[in-house]
């Protein structure tokens, strides 16, 4: 059974650069697509953005200038780098794994299915 | 970028009741609509992806129906356990929008 297993530091000060890593256990990397979403608190959900195993990214565009997602095949990991971190951006950020149903012939539907337990940063002076 | 309109924010309910959620989508998102639950402190769950399919090992009182723009997702006969915030969520292009949430509680 895949498990995502995330860490990274918690507390960071307003312009520094939030960093956060998930390592996948127990099934393929290659194949997929991998996410970040985070969670502000009391407030909803977010897509941050993704990676495939061949390392093709996709945005936010409303954090796409300071979003940086990558990958070590080597360690089945895929990071998350936020650069000039300000309070908005205090949340719990989520790793978690996209897959793919075929719903048509060229039609694709895209969900996460698999999820880490998230890990909560604040941004404080 | 897609937006996702989620009715009502919250409810309330008993146990035994049907639940509906509903979404809408600003644009046309074919069946490109999954469903989330989330508990408190907890991670998001996939219930329904692309409209209509169950995940696997998730409850059949769960459903969804729905494409194009408005979607619905119904809960036959709501249990203590489901008591919890639901999330839509388009997947058919990018970025990926969700839903405000709606919250489900005890009556």
């Amino acid at each position: 059974q895949v498990q995502l297993q995330q860490w990274g530091a918690g507390l960071l000060k307003p312009s520094e650069t939030l960093s956060l890593t998930c390592t996948v256990y127990g099934g393929s990397f290659s194949g997929y697509y991998w996410s970040w979403i985070r969670q502000p608190p009391g407030k909803g959900l977010e897509w941050i953005g993704e990676i495939n195993h061949s390392g093709s990214t996709s945005y936010n565009p409303s954090l796409k200038s300071r979003v940086t997602i990558t990958l070590d095949t080597s360690k089945n990991q895929f990071s998350l780098k936020l650069s000039s971190v300000t309070a908005a951006d205090t949340a719990v950020y989520y790793c978690a794994r996209r897959s793919v149903v075929v719903t048509a012939p060229g039609k694709y539907n895209y969900y996460m299915d698999v999820w880490g337990k998230g890990t909560t940063v604040t941004v404080s002076s | 970028d897609i937006q996702m309109t989620q009715s009502p924010s919250s409810l309330s309910a008993s146990v035994g009741d049907r639940v509906i959620i509903t979404c809408r989508a600003s644009q046309s998102i074919s069946r490109d609509l999954n469903w989330y639950q989330q508990k408190p402190g907890k991670a998001p769950k996939v219930l329904i992806y692309a409209a209509s399919t169950l995940q696997s090992g998730v409850p059949s009182r769960f459903s969804g129906s729905g494409s194009g723009t408005d979607f619905t997702l119904t809960i036959s006969s709501l249990q203590p356990e489901d008591f919890a915030t639901y999330y839509c969520q388009q997947s058919y292009s990018s970025p990926r929008t969700f839903g405000q949430g709606t919250k489900v509680e005890i009556k």
